[in-house]
């Protein structure tokens, strides 16, 4: 089957610090990884595409200073959360569409906690 | 309107029943469709991809597409109580800027009680 690892699974920092999470498809590769916030008892929020080599793509209403994202080789995309805030406590969730097909597969997901 | 619509639930069925999930959506862009599940605090997991109109079974799993009504389905045989979870349905559109992007339903909560 398809595996995308997320890491750390939860963390919890101090307003004003830096938080980067990473994204791994770990048996396929992928161009195409999407970031996701989710808030309880609510859908996926896209919050942005990241293009393996290319800048990230950001939905309307998310700051793209604020959530730094780089995709650095086919398996591997990190997101950096600059300057955390507790408004920024969520569960962040990356998922990669395998190349040729369009299915999408999802990381186990980040819990932060920004105190 | 939503470009995609789904029940909340919550549902709640007996151990062993046939538990059926619905989506409608708007945009005919669509053209791939997908279902995922999502326990509490966890990633959601795909059960299953279809691109095309009619079913796709999967054991206990069915997949139905109609996309001249713009429905979508999801079927449960013989549920468990390790079906209790939020269910999604997922779209995306085959071309145009937003390919790759999915759109998702709200998701339905599923109890299946032993």
């Amino acid at each position: 089957g398809a595996v995308v690892s997320q890491h750390p699974s939860r963390v919890i920092c101090k307003s004003g610090t830096s938080v980067k999470i990473e994204c791994r498809s770990l048996d396929f590769q992928a161009t195409t990884m999407f970031w996701y916030r989710q808030f309880p008892k609510q859908s996926l929020m896209l919050m942005a595409t990241s293009n393996e080599g290319s800048k990230a793509t950001y939905e309307q209403g998310v700051e793209k200073d604020k959530f730094l994202i780089n995709h650095a080789s086919l398996t591997l995309s990190t997101l950096t959360v600059t300057s955390a805030h507790p408004e920024d406590s969520s569960f962040y969730i990356c998922s990669a569409r395998r190349q040729l097909t369009n299915e999408q597969f999802f990381g186990p997901g980040t819990r932060l906690t920004v105190l | 309107q939503k470009e995609v619509e789904q029940d909340p639930g919550p549902l709640s069925v007996p151990e062993g029943a046939i538990v059926s999930l619905n989506c409608t959506y708007s945009n005919s862009a669509f053209q791939y469709f997908m279902w995922y599940r999502q326990y509490s605090r966890k990633g959601p997991e795909l059960l299953m991809y279809t691109y095309s109109s009619g079913n796709k079974e999967d054991g206990r799993f069915t997949a139905q597409v109609d996309k001249s009504s713009k429905y979508i389905s999801l079927f449960i045989r013989d549920s468990q109580p390790s079906d209790s979870a939020t269910y999604l349905c997922a779209m995306g559109p085959a071309g145009g800027t937003s390919y790759g992007k999915l759109t998702f339903g709200q998701g339905t909560i599923l109890t299946v009680h032993p």
